[in-house]
């Protein structure tokens, strides 16, 4: 069967320091993979999405970066964080029909 | 661009009270339409989707769902609910060009009380 799982699961950084999040898919091969996070009572955002290894679209200009070095391994990163990247970020990837989503248990960031 | 607006932020029901979330969205072509949920504690999940067809699909956990065309709408009934359907629902929608791309609602939080 289909999993993913993504890590760390909660993680409080200081401003200035760098990030990385990781998401690895098991169960299927070629999958796209996406990066969506939410901040506090708002839906998802969509962030990033990748289509293949080392293929990466960017769906709004902001702090982050997201790279796929893997087939099935997604990682978010950024340089240098802002307040405003704190948030809950979700990786997921599409089911073969139709569009839906199946996701990670998330990872809460706060920024301090 | 599209849009999803859930109507209701936050719902309290008696435990047997009927549901209906409200979502509407804006689209100017096909859309794959979906509801998913997020109980404490666990991962947001699928609870139903629309892709063509019958307008009126059903979901886990005696959910349904009706996609009227003309109203732009999506909402989410349940006849009876349960203590257990406490959780975040989120609408969400994405065309069928850019499957997975979904634009979603900011989501509704249902509180059932027992």
């Amino acid at each position: 069967s289909q999993t993913i799982h993504q890590w760390p699961a909660t993680l409080v950084q200081p401003v200035g320091s760098p990030l990385s999040l990781e998401c690895t898919v098991e169960g299927t091969s070629n999958p796209n993979l996406y990066w969506y996070r939410q901040a506090a009572g708002r839906g998802l955002q969509l962030l990033f999405y990748s289509v293949g290894i080392g293929q990466i679209s960017s769906e709004v200009p902001q702090n982050l970066s997201a790279s796929r070095p893997q087939d099935r391994q997604f990682i978010l990163s950024s340089k240098k964080l802002l307040l405003s990247d704190s948030g809950f970020y979700l990786c997921a990837f599409a089911g073969e029909q139709g569009g839906e989503l199946f996701f990670g248990e998330g990872s809460r960031l706060t920024v301090l | 661009a599209q849009s999803v607006s859930q109507h209701n932020h936050h719902v309290i029901l008696s435990e047997a009270a009927s549901l209906e979330l409200g979502c509407n969205y804006s689209y100017g072509g096909t859309v794959n339409l979906f509801w998913y949920v997020q109980y404490p504690g666990q991962h947001l999940q699928l609870l139903l989707k629309y892709f063509s067809g019958d307008p009126l699909v059903k979901g886990i956990k005696g959910f349904e769902a009706e996609f009227i065309k003309s109203k732009f709408s999506f909402n989410l009934r349940k006849p009876s609910v349960q203590w257990s359907d406490t959780a975040e629902y989120f609408c969400a929608v994405t065309g069928d060009t850019n499957a997975g791309k979904s634009t979603f609602g900011d989501g509704t939080t249902l509180t059932v009380k027992p």
